[in-house]
């Protein structure tokens, strides 16, 4: 079974763009999270999708968006980049929510200029 | 204070020894995840918790959900164990705690 898989691996992105990440679950995996990791704040929780619907967000400010298609596949968009949004952003995937292991994929980095 | 602690954020061992990594928490959970993440990036979920042990191979994990704690033992260290362990907890959020780096030396 393949796993979770991300693209890009590298984005190379100025401030002020905006900035689309997809994310492929397990076959499967209905559950789809989001994680920002910085060597300052380590990892943080971004937002929870379960069956199209965001259930849960972390304390982002609104540029930061996500959704998840009938597929279970998922996109997060970042609008207006500031440098600190430079990060290694992973996304995690699961049969459900809360209970199950989380299979994570290897990650976006991007670097904002 | 964080919502999860570990402790001790930096360890360096020789091949063979006996390793605990600890973690507290503050928050009401339903679950506690222990992850391994290897330079690179890549992590890997190894155990998830809720009560009591678990054990595969040579780790085990344990937690003690009244005293709102959890430990990581890695029995028989090899350089190859040497990577950031992470520790997170999760009700409706997930929690991470800053992670204990860890470097087994031949």
């Amino acid at each position: 079974k393949a796993g979770v898989t991300q693209t890009p691996r590298y984005l190379i992105k100025t401030r002020g763009q905006q900035v689309t990440l997809s994310c492929s679950p397990i076959s499967g995996h209905r559950s789809v999270s989001w994680y920002q990791q910085t060597p300052g704040q380590g990892l943080q929780f971004l937002f929870e999708y379960f069956s199209e619907t965001q259930r849960n967000k972390g304390n982002f400010p609104g540029r930061f968006s996500g959704r998840q298609f009938s597929n279970s596949r998922s996109e997060m968009n970042v609008s207006t980049l500031e440098l600190g949004d430079s990060a290694l952003y992973l996304c995690a995937s699961s049969l459900v929510v809360r209970y199950n292991e989380q299979f994570f994929g290897p990650g976006t980095r991007l670097t904002v200029l | 204070k964080n919502e999860v602690e570990q402790s001790p954020q930096n360890l360096t061992a020789q091949e063979g020894e006996f390793i605990t990594i600890n973690c507290s928490y503050s928050v009401g959970i339903s679950a506690l995840h222990w992850l391994q993440q290897h330079p690179g990036g890549g992590i890997v979920s190894l155990f998830m918790l809720s009560s009591g042990k678990k054990k595969h191979g040579r780790l085990i994990a344990t937690i003690n959900i009244q005293e709102k704690h959890s430990s990581l033992h890695i029995t028989a260290s090899h350089p190859r164990d040497s990577a950031v362990y992470i520790c997170a907890v999760r009700d409706d959020k997930i929690i991470f705690g800053k992670g204990t780096r860890l470097h087994i030396l031949p």
